[in-house]
Parts: structure tokens; C-alpha cells; sequence
């Protein structure tokens, strides 16, 4: 059964902190993997994608790794600030194009000022 | 661009009843799939249209059905409304490479 799972389901850090979400997923066969942000009760904005190709992406202040052999992905945010304070989600991308998204449960972040 | 989007944004039903959601998906887009998110949950895939067809399906049970048309749009009808479906429903759209972009979802209360 493709499962992922986000550790830790909850986390609070002072502003200016670094930090590193955890996702992990069961099948290493993956299309590609996408990490998300979700504000309370709103839609997914797209933070980072990574292809199965590739090692990882960076954006900003972001930067997303990708272990296929070991299952595991890392999303660091530097220099966190209260505006980064969201869910974060992990999806894994099975199926090829034509896949569907499986998800994790996500990380809610509060960062304090 | 105006990305996907999707109607209405709040909906509140009576157990037993029917619903329709609504999704139009971004601007070259072809493939439209639905997810269903309870509180304090990941989205779950509901299925995945292409071409008017159903192309995949989750694990949901037959009252959950969608309809794709020619522009490539899509519904989301859900039959004899239980409480459980109460979720916020969320459509994405992707082309060729599968990248897909999320709606801002629509939000069913069921009492």
C-alpha cells in the first residue's frame, strides 16, 4: 500500500529559527513529489516539485531534498518568519503523468514573532 | 491566467440530499482530478477525468460520480449526503507532464 507520512504532525519555533519538515513514503517508485502550503481553510499553493530524476529544488528561502532509495523527503526553511506559519503538505506523485497525488497529513508550523 | 477555479466556495446540505460541485480548470489543461479533505487530514483522491472520461478512481463509494464536458470543466455530485462527507473539496487540473494546480476548494458542511 503507497502511504506518506509527516513528521512531526505539529511544530512551533521562534522567529529567525532554520528548520526541516520530514516526509517519508512507502513505494521508492515514484513519478515525482510535490511539497505544499495550505492557510486554514484555503486551497494548496505549490511550494516546491521535485522530479524522481532529481536530488532536490530550491526556492527563496526553501529548499526541498529527495531520498528515492531510503523513501524520504526534507523541506528546510531558513530564517523562518511569522508569515511561513501554515500546513505544510507532502504529495507523492504515483502513476506517471497520469498518476494521481497520494498525501501526507501534514505539518502545522507556527513560527512566533 | 486565471488558474482553476472552482464554485460554489461554501455550501451547507441536509443529510440525504445531493450536491454538485463545480470545477474549471486552468487555462490548456485537459485533466481534471478531485480530492476530498477532512479536518486535520491530507486530500484523498476521489478520481481523475480525461477526455469525458473517468480515467482512475480512489477508494469512494459509487454515490461519489463526476462528469468531465467538451471545455473540459467538471462536477463533482455527491448522492444521499451523510455527515462523513462533510470536507472541503479541492480540484486540480494538469496537462501532459501531470503537474497539478489546486482550486481554492469548496467547503461542504453536511447537518
Amino acid at each position: 500500500k503507497q502511504e506518506v507520512t509527516q513528521i512531526p504532525a505539529a511544530l512551533s519555533v521562534p522567529e529567525g529559527e532554520n528548520l526541516v519538515l520530514n516526509c517519508s513514503f512507502t513505494d521508492s517508485a515514484i513519478y515525482n513529489l510535490q511539497w505544499f502550503r495550505q492557510d486554514p481553510g484555503k486551497g494548496l499553493t505549490s511550494l516546491l516539485l521535485i522530479q524522481s530524476s532529481q536530488r532536490e529544488q530550491t526556492s527563496g528561502r526553501l529548499n526541498a531534498s529527495l531520498d528515492k532509495s531510503s523513501g524520504r523527503s526534507t523541506l528546510y526553511i531558513a530564517a523562518s518568519q511569522p508569515g511561513d506559519s501554515a500546513t505544510y503538505l507532502c504529495a507523492v506523485h504515483y502513476g506517471g503523468s497520469q498518476g494521481n497525488l497520494i498525501f501526507g497529513k501534514g505539518t502545522k508550523l507556527s513560527v512566533k514573532p | 491566467d486565471a488558474g482553476v477555479t472552482q464554485s460554489p466556495t461554501h455550501l451547507i446540505k441536509t443529510r440525504g440530499q445531493q450536491v454538485t460541485l463545480r470545477c474549471s480548470p486552468k487555462s490548456g489543461h485537459d485533466t481534471v482530478s478531485w480530492y476530498q479533505q477532512a479536518l486535520g487530514q491530507g486530500p484523498q483522491f476521489i478520481f481523475q477525468y480525461y477526455e469525458e472520461e473517468e480515467r482512475q478512481r480512489g477508494n469512494f463509494p459509487d454515490r461519489f460520480s463526476g462528469h468531465q464536458f467538451p471545455n473540459y470543466s467538471s462536477e463533482l455530485n455527491v448522492n444521499a449526503l451523510l455527515l462523513g462527507d462533510s470536507a472541503l473539496y479541492l480540484c486540480a487540473s494538469s496537462s501532459y507532464n501531470g503537474q497539478q494546480y489546486f482550486g481554492p476548494g469548496t467547503r461542504l458542511t453536511v447537518t
